[in-house]
């Protein structure tokens, strides 16, 4: 059980175009998604944590017109990059949460994207 | 503020060899999460323990073994008789109270050889 997914595994583009990542909890429905970021033998960056239904909240610094997150159904969240540049090259995580309830529930993660803007 | 630090950038050993990778944590909250996961060269991560602040029993799973230790701050895993598959990232996280995000530390990359 906790099976997260994400489509696509790796994407390559032009810059200026934009990028949709889907995240979907294959098992469980989830309340809360959530985005990250990960640099090259870096640590995971929260981006941003989406409830079903209503807005995405965002982390300090990170522009939401840039990324926009929907998270549609308890199964589905996207994350959009906006015209993307070559900076925003990165590999992407989502994680899904709320198969228990509360706080602090576990987090299940997705395979990740591999975004690459030429 | 709440931060996680792995101070172990990078560890190497040879299958067999017992292996500690520490997590120091930093929360003023009475009540907070932990939480490790492994990340392979694939890329995804793999969750491998939860505990709650208020649960310092030591924990075994298999090979794997966590000690909690409330009064350094500590949450050190170890990997008993390593393997070439543990090799992987691994990342411990702090859930502070009433919140669902996780703080990440920077990882510690295990290389485990033959």
């Amino acid at each position: 059980g906790a099976v997260v997914s994400q489509h696509p595994s790796r994407v390559i583009c032009k810059s200026g175009t934009s990028v949709k990542i889907e995240c979907r909890s294959l098992d469980f429905q989830a309340t809360t998604m959530f985005w990250y970021r990960q640099f090259p033998k870096k640590s995971l960056m929260l981006m941003a944590t989406s409830n079903e239904g209503s807005k995405a909240t965002y982390e300090q610094g990170v522009e939401k017109d840039k990324f926009l997150i929907n998270h549609a159904s308890l199964t589905l969240s996207t994350l959009t990059v906006t015209s993307a540049h070559p900076e925003d090259s990165s590999f992407y995580i989502c994680s899904a949460g709320g198969l228990a309830g509360g706080s602090a529930d576990t987090q299940y993660f997705g395979p990740g994207t591999r975004l690459t803007v030429l | 503020a709440q931060k996680v630090t792995q101070a172990q950038t990078e560890i190497s050993v040879v299958e067999k060899e017992d292996v500690t990778l520490d997590c120091v944590y930093e929360t003023r909250d009475t009540t907070y999460y932990l939480f490790w996961y492994k990340q392979p060269p694939s890329g995804e991560l793999v969750f491998l323990i939860r505990r709650n602040s208020f649960d310092e029993q030591n924990e075994i799973s298999g090979r794997y073994s966590w000690n909690f230790q409330k009064s350094t701050s500590s949450f050190n895993f170890t990997i008993t008789a390593s393997q070439v598959v543990d090799s992987a990232v691994y990342f411990c996280a702090l859930s502070p109270y009433n919140t669902d995000k996780l703080i990440f530390g920077t990882g510690t990359r295990l290389q485990v050889f033959p």
